[in-house]
């Protein structure tokens, strides 16, 4: 199965850009997986999926500032023009075979 | 737009079974394109899929390997709702549970519901 991997903090400052990275694990960089935001105190929630290519489709009332983008085994989510309420747990999650697997999550902190 | 509420008690006794509703409005868990899953975050163990049940002109259910002897997921097409009993828990169940839905992706989450499991 893939495993997805994830740093487990980041920082930028408001009103300054992020890239979060997903990596997928040897012989899965073919992978489409999807990004997650998960602000304290409210449900997660589906931020985009992403391809291999690059190409990604974001789900339903996000934000122009949040883009996705691929390069090889990576997938990466760049938040833009940071805001404060941006400061949240995100995660990546695919798909394999039977069962979803998630990375371990990246808690971003804006400064 | 979906929305799922989740309900059930957030303690448990070792040996018992954990049981937790998740209501749905805004879809139907009969849908032929959705499938409905539990989900669960611990410290130790991250977010895990446990299972998940769907509808394709007949029932079915996919069970992570870790839960699959203790595990059920069941839909409810009566009240529009789906649940999960895992029996003989453990402290080691012990995590936020969540429902979610997904169709390509998981695409809508429920709140989450904190149980522990006491010794």
């Amino acid at each position: 199965q893939p495993v997805l991997t994830q740093s487990s903090s980041a920082s930028a400052s408001l009103g300054s850009s992020v890239k979060l990275t997903c990596t997928l694990s040897s012989g899965h960089s073919d992978y489409i997986i999807a990004w997650h935001q998960h602000q304290p105190g409210k449900a997660p929630r589906y931020l985009m999926k992403l391809e291999g290519s690059g190409s990604y489709k974001k789900g339903s009332g996000v934000a122009d500032r949040f883009s996705g983008s691929s390069s090889g085994a990576d997938r990466y989510l760049t938040i833009s023009n940071l805001q404060s309420e941006d400061e949240a747990d995100y995660y990546c999650e695919a798909w394999d075979t039977d069962k979803w697997v998630f990375g371990g999550g990246t808690k971003l902190t804006v400064l | 737009q979906v929305q799922l509420q989740q309900s059930g008690p957030g303690l448990v006794k070792s040996s018992q079974t954990l049981s937790l509703t998740c209501a749905i409005s805004g879809d139907s868990v009969s849908s032929k394109s959705a499938a409905w899953n539990w989900i669960r975050q611990s410290p130790s163990r991250g977010l895990e899929w446990l299972g998940r049940t769907y509808y394709r002109s007949k029932w079915y259910n996919d069970y992570a390997v870790s839960v699959r002897s203790r595990i059920s997921i069941n839909p409810d097409t009566s009240k529009n709702q789906f649940s999960l009993q895992l029996n003989s828990v453990t402290p080691e169940d012990t995590a936020v549970y969540y429902c979610a839905r997904n169709q390509a992706d998981i695409d809508f989450w429920g709140q989450g519901t904190l149980v522990t499991v006491s010794s």
